[in-house]
């Protein structure tokens, strides 16, 4: 399968603080992408996505920024807050629009 | 709107039991997934139907076959439980353009296979 992974595996922030979560991906092919938050029991929850022809995408307190020359994606939290606390995956859509393919997660830890 | 129903929630099998996970969804999507997610992992696609009346292996299928029963419904069955296959199973659908991107994932199945 691609090869999606996340530079840290674990990420522990102060409540307040911005979240700065990191992405690899290996097919420069890909050309849509989505980050997911999974909370604990249940199952992942859809944030944000960005598409290859965009360089940055805003939701509400998120951010997502593409870097295609790296190939990289990154997943800003603004003011963090103890319910995001969650394990966040990104997942790239390399061949097949129909399929996604997921890393490994990260899990951040935000604390009080 | 329930979204992604997945049942049941939990199963203990002994290995070389069969089951049936079942999924159903009320979001009129046409495609439907089986993920298995291990601990420290992400997702691992199984099987996906792009359409009522197709499916499509994914990455890691051997062990399991999957019924498109109908648009809403997407069942994955394990003929001969083993312990490999210990994890927990998530359903998700997709509708892709207009009303929201991205998959509905459903709320898992924690397998445990003794």
């Amino acid at each position: 399968g691609e090869s999606v992974g996340l530079h840290l595996p674990t990420l522990s922030v102060q409540e307040g603080d911005n979240s700065i979560i990191n992405c690899a991906y290996s097919n420069s092919a890909s050309d849509y992408f989505i980050w997911y938050k999974q909370e604990s029991g249940k199952g992942p929850q859809f944030i944000i996505d960005i598409r290859s022809n965009m360089d940055k995408r805003q939701g509400q307190r998120v951010t997502v920024l593409l870097n295609k020359t790296v190939k990289h994606l990154s997943l800003q939290i603004a003011a963090t807050q103890p319910g995001d606390s969650a394990v966040y995956f990104c997942a790239e859509n390399p061949y097949n629009f129909n399929k996604f393919y997921f890393g490994s997660g990260t899990k951040l830890n935000v604390k009080p | 709107n329930a979204g992604v129903t997945q049942t049941p929630k939990f199963q203990v099998l002994k290995t070389g039991q069969s089951m049936t996970l079942q999924c159903a969804q009320d979001m009129n999507h046409n495609s439907m997934y089986w993920y298995r997610q291990d601990p420290g992992m992400g997702l691992r696609l199984i099987y996906y139907s792009a359409s009522e009346g197709t499916t499509d292996k994914g990455e890691v299928p051997n062990g399991y076959n999957v019924s498109r029963l109908n648009k809403r419904e997407f069942s994955l069955r394990l003929e001969s439980a083993a312990p490999s296959q210990t994890s927990v199973y998530f359903c998700a659908s997709w509708a892709e353009a207009g009303v929201t991107y991205g998959y509905t994932f459903g709320s898992g199945t924690r397998l445990t296979v003794v």
